[in-house]
């Protein structure tokens, strides 16, 4: 089955303490992103990545890391967590050209960090 | 600034009575237009899409949505509701001036919630 799965779906852990939530797709999709849901916010995008090796800052990266050293995999990475990166994070895949091609998105990983 | 805008939080409809969830945009050049949906406790999941051509665009379990540019909306319709369509609706752009960045700006998202 086609999907882009995300882990951990629940966290709760302190401020300082970092932490990494893995994104792995089975689709062999060039292009992944992250994004946090906040309410009344829609999504943003955090990061995104082209291709291995090739990532690039979305819209809120402050605070943020990614790394792309194989197809399947885009973790993200929050080196020293604070309050106000307590959020719903997806993490999405397409295929090349996302230029027009629909994400796919994994279920999403809810974090807070206290 | 590009942008996406849901005018409505939450959207109320009888079952089998028609539905309409709006959406309109403001980028520079042409859109790209996408509509999700997301279930609860799961990712956003693809509806449909505008490239260009036809302006009536029909996508998956029933939803349609018609691409107005001279009033740049996007509005995600179905002629007749479920119970089960009750979800989180969210409409998303990318200029195609973008490229293949695969960037998305969305709305903040709509409530249609179907009654029975």
């Amino acid at each position: 089955e086609a999907q882009v799965t995300q882990n951990p779906r629940y966290l709760i852990t302190v401020t300082g303490k970092k932490l990494t939530v893995t994104c792995s797709q089975n689709m062999n999709h060039e292009y992944m992103s992250w994004y946090r849901q906040d309410p009344g916010l829609g999504l943003r995008q955090i990061y995104y990545s082209m291709n291995v090796e090739v990532t690039d800052k979305g819209d809120v990266p402050e605070g943020y890391k990614v790394s792309r050293k194989e197809k399947r995999n885009f973790p993200l990475i929050l080196e020293s967590p604070s309050p106000n990166q307590t959020s719903l994070y997806f993490c999405a895949s397409s295929s090349g050209g996302a230029r027009n091609q629909p994400q796919h998105f994994g279920d999403g990983t809810r974090l807070s960090i206290l | 600034a590009q942008s996406v805008a849901q005018p409505e939080d939450q959207v109320n409809v009888a079952e089998g009575n028609p539905l309409t969830v709006k959406c309109t945009y403001s980028v520079s050049g042409n859109p790209y237009l996408f509509w999700y949906v997301q279930y609860p406790n799961r990712g956003l999941q693809f509806l449909l899409k505008y490239i260009t051509g036809d302006n009536l665009v029909k996508g998956s379990y029933g939803f349609e949505a018609e691409f107005n540019k001279s009033q740049t909306s996007f509005h995600l319709k179905k002629p007749s509701a479920l119970v089960s369509d009750s979800a989180l609706y969210f409409c998303a752009v990318r200029p195609a001036k973008w490229g293949n960045t695969g960037k998305l700006i969305f709305g903040q998202g709509t409530t249609l919630q179907v009654k029975p």
